[in-house]
This record gives C-alpha cells, sequence and structure tokens, in this order.
C-alpha cells in the first residue's frame, strides 16, 4: 500500500497570507490527524477527522481550520499566517477513528516570512 | 494540560551498545506509543502498548508499559548507525483523546 502523502513538501508564505495543506491518507484509512512540529514545542496536535466530520481538536487558535473529503483526504488551513506558524505539519492516518497506531506523512515543510 | 517528560534529551553512543530511555507522566496512561523520525521525514510507529506490564519487541527494540501505568520504556540492544534519530514517545490518558508526544531523545551513533 502507498503511504501518506502530502502536498506540497515545501512552502514560503508572507505574514498575513492564508494557506492550504493537502494529506491523502493511506488507501482503506478513514481517520487523518494533524500535527504541528516546532523544535519548541515539539508534536503538538491539531485537529482529527474521521468520516468527514472533527472528531477531536487540540488548543490551537481558530485560524487554523481543516476538513475531510468523502474520500478521506484531508486539508488544513491557516488563515492570517503569523510567523510563529513557521513548522513541519504532519498529517497522519489510521484505520478508523480512536485508534492510536497512527501513520504519518512526510510532512510539509511551512515557512512564513 | 498533560505533559510527558522524556529522558535523556539526547544520547551519544558507540555502535553495539545498548540504548535505554524512558518517558514518565503525572497522569495516568492508558496507551503509549513508541515512533521514530528520521531528519526530513515523518514520525515512523515503533511499538503500540495498550495493557499495564506490557513488554513488546520489535526486532532489536523492546519497549514496556509500567506497571503504575505513568510511565514507559524502549530498550534498543546492539545499536547500528541506522537507529539514529529522534525517538518520541506519545501517550494517551483517556479513551478517545489526543494522543500527546513527549520531547523526544536524540540519538547518535558512532561506527
Amino acid at each position: 500500500k502507498a503511504g501518506v502523502t502530502q502536498t506540497p513538501r515545501y512552502l514560503i508564505k508572507t505574514r498575513g497570507q492564508q494557506v492550504t495543506l493537502s494529506c491523502s491518507p493511506i488507501s482503506g484509512h478513514r481517520s487523518v490527524s494533524w500535527y504541528q512540529q516546532t523544535p519548541g514545542q515539539g508534536l503538538q496536535f491539531l485537529f482529527e477527522y474521521f468520516s468527514e466530520t472533527q472528531r477531536n481538536k487540540g488548543n490551537f487558535p481558530g485560524r487554523f481550520s481543516g476538513r475531510q473529503f468523502s474520500n478521506s483526504r484531508s486539508e488544513m488551513n491557516v488563515s492570517t499566517l503569523e510567523l510563529g506558524d513557521s513548522a513541519l505539519y504532519l498529517c497522519a492516518s489510521s484505520e478508523f477513528g480512536g485508534s492510536y497506531e497512527q501513520y504519518f506523512g512526510p510532512g510539509t515543510r511551512l515557512t512564513v516570512t | 494540560g498533560q505533559q510527558l517528560n522524556q529522558s535523556p534529551q539526547s544520547m551519544f553512543i558507540q555502535e553495539g551498545e545498548d540504548v535505554s530511555m524512558n518517558c514518565t507522566s503525572s497522569s495516568i496512561f492508558n496507551t503509549w506509543l513508541w515512533y521514530k523520525q528520521d531528519p526530513g521525514e515523518g514520525p515512523v510507529l515503533l511499538i503500540a502498548l495498550y495493557k499495564a506490564g506490557e513488554l513488546t519487541s520489535n526486532g532489536r527494540l523492546t519497549a514496556q508499559f509500567g506497571i503504575t501505568r505513568k510511565d514507559s520504556f524502549l530498550n534498543i540492544s546492539a545499536s547500528i548507525p541506522s537507529d539514529v534519530g529522534i525517538y518520541f514517545c506519545a501517550g494517551v490518558y483517556n479513551q478517545g483523546g489526543k494522543l500527546i508526544f513527549g520531547q523526544g531523545t536524540e540519538l547518535s551513533v558512532k561506527p
């Protein structure tokens, strides 16, 4: 089976802009979770989607949002970018909601200037 | 919020040596997982633990779910250069809750 894919792999944006990141889960996996990874804060959970519904949410401002499509693909959006949003954004998929055996994609490296 | 304390933060060892790292929490956790992350890649699941006292191996890796449910250990035997990377513990303290990650242990192996 192909692994989790994320696009784009690298992105440079300017403060105030908005960005959309995409994630395709492993075939057959219905749950997608998003994480932000920074050197200072480590890996932090953003949200989880299962069957097109947000199942769980981390402690991030409303500028961070996501959605999941009927084919389980997911997108994450960050509006009004701030310098502190520079990070590696990781997507992980699992077979069903609430499964902790998550398989990560390679991430999207976002740089905000 | 809940936090995991992972130690050590970094390790420099000789090829062939055994490695041990651990994760502790002030709260009881229901699930413990161990991941490894290589540079430029996402974390890869190594071992998942679901019951207190559970001991699980994956090749040269062995992990244990502590009896108190507040800690977990990962051991790597006979380390090799490809073991280099950052190892993360992750845990869940309530059913259906989110995964919480430790800060990671960076492992360097000298050939």
